[in-house]
């Protein structure tokens, strides 16, 4: 079936440094993907997606970019703040809006 | 706008009682999930409702675990009796169609 492997964590990262997390699906047809953020307490976040191949998603700096031929949707921020701290998903959903989650990666940027 | 509404926040429970979670999702949005999140993992489906119906429940421990969408609004999902290890994170979350889903911020169980 549809699946999702990324990055594992902790990632720690002082203030204003480069991010990425790797994220990489296995699927049969072509699915939607997404990042979701979930801060402590909190619930998750669509922090921003892509429909089809090529297409590149962003919100608050942060960007990914739908690859059909590595089958991947690397998170990257070019810039990273204390406010980033949290846990970050990578996700599919298929046609029929089933999603399948990673395991998350949680993120700790210090100042 | 309102987003994805869920009570209660937390629950501390003993093992053998019965437990539910509400979720109220938002306005206009017909379809409905219910994820389990165990600690360091991603959500997983519980059950999908469209409307009233609930279309996908196939990874719902239907032994102990009973949801309902009355009305095909408001939701509750029921555990009974709990067992130690359904202590985990219980999301709601809900989309128009099969647009984008909308998370609630969790009920977290704690069963003793």
């Amino acid at each position: 079936g549809d699946s999702v492997t990324q990055m594992e964590g902790p990632v720690t990262l002082s203030e204003e440094a480069f991010l990425t997390i790797n994220c990489t699906y296995t699927a049969t047809g072509y699915p939607s993907l997404f990042w979701y953020v979930q801060y402590p307490g909190e619930g998750l976040q669509l922090l921003l997606k892509a429909t089809k191949a090529d297409d590149k998603g962003s919100n608050k700096g942060f960007e990914a970019t739908y690859r059909k031929e590595t089958t991947s949707f690397h998170l990257e921020k070019g810039s990273v703040q204390v406010s980033d701290s949290a846990v970050y998903f990578c996700a599919l959903s298929d046609l029929a809006n089933d999603m399948r989650f990673g395991a998350g990666t949680r993120l700790t940027v210090k100042p | 706008e309102a987003g994805v509404v869920q009570s209660p926040r937390y629950k501390i429970i003993e093992k053998k009682q019965p437990v539910a979670f509400w979720c109220n999702p938002i306005s206009g949005h017909n379809t409905l999930y219910w994820y389990l999140q165990n600690l360091g993992q991603g959500p997983e489906l519980l059950i999908r409702y469209e409307n009233e119906e609930a279309v996908d429940d196939s990874q719902l421990p239907k032994d102990r675990f009973s949801a309902e969408r009355l009305k095909g609004v408001d939701s509750t999902l029921k555990i009974q009796p709990a067992e130690l290890g359904d202590s985990a994170v219980y999301l709601c979350a809900s989309s128009l169609g099969e647009d984008t889903q909308y998370f609630g911020p969790g009920t977290r169980l704690t069963v003793l």
